[in-house]
């Protein structure tokens, strides 16, 4: 039921822009992007709720594609600090709402 | 500032062993949820919970069990500790909505190890 990421893992300079895929076997209803760095827990970015939606977070942005089943993230002009791993999450009903997330981008800017 | 507070950062314990790992969040929230994190499989589901007493299996349920008394805590039970549960486990709690959940709030951690 995990939606699935790509690519795995992305080494960027810094300046570089960036794309991580998430996509799902089933219908999804809404996203939700996390980013976790190392030893720390993971920390919300943002969530879309509709297909066609788009919102940004700094120089980080997402689209949402539902027809597609599918999200994007898109990092701009990457600093250091985006390093990090990247999960998306989505919410599944059954008696209330799982979120169930991928199994992660991982992240590398260097200088 | 919302908190999740999961009762050990690291834990150390025998096969064979009961093992209690304790969440607590005090935002009101409906939603608590166990995960476990491995390198290279990410966040898997475990249990998660939307109400008081109310409990659901996540996608690796097997070997562990939950419970659920008070809304702010949130218990995840190892009831045979092996060492293939060896791994993070993560608590986090999220608001219910219509339709969805709203942001998960993750807490640090429990690093367990079973010997």
């Amino acid at each position: 039921q995990q939606p699935v990421q790509s690519p795995q893992a992305v080494i960027l300079r810094e300046g570089e822009d960036a794309v991580i895929n998430c996509s799902s076997s089933k219908a999804l209803y809404s996203v939700h992007w996390y980013r976790q760095k190392h030893g720390e827990a993971p920390v919300f970015l943002m969530i879309l709720l509709k297909g066609g939606e788009q919102k940004g977070h700094e120089k980080i942005s997402a689209s949402f594609n539902e027809k597609k089943q599918q999200s994007s993230l898109y990092l701009t002009a990457s600093q250091l600090s985006y390093s990090g791993t990247y999960f998306c999450g989505t919410d599944i009903h059954t008696g209330g709402f799982k979120t169930i997330f991928g199994a992660g981008t991982r992240l590398f800017v260097k200088a | 500032d919302v908190k999740v507070t999961q009762s050990s950062r690291y834990l150390v314990k025998r096969t064979g062993e009961k093992v209690f790992l304790e969440c607590v969040q005090d935002m009101d929230h409906e939603n608590m949820f166990w995960y476990r994190q491995d390198p290279g499989l990410g966040l898997r589901l475990i249990y998660f919970s939307y109400d008081v007493k109310m409990k659901e299996k996540g996608d690796i349920p097997e070997g562990y069990s939950v419970s659920r008394e008070k809304k702010e805590r949130f218990s995840l039970i190892l009831e045979s500790a092996s060492t293939n549960q060896t791994s993070m486990y993560l608590c986090a709690s999220s608001i219910r909505t219509t339709g969805r959940n709203t942001e998960a709030f993750f807490g640090q951690g429990t690093r367990l190890t079973v010997v």
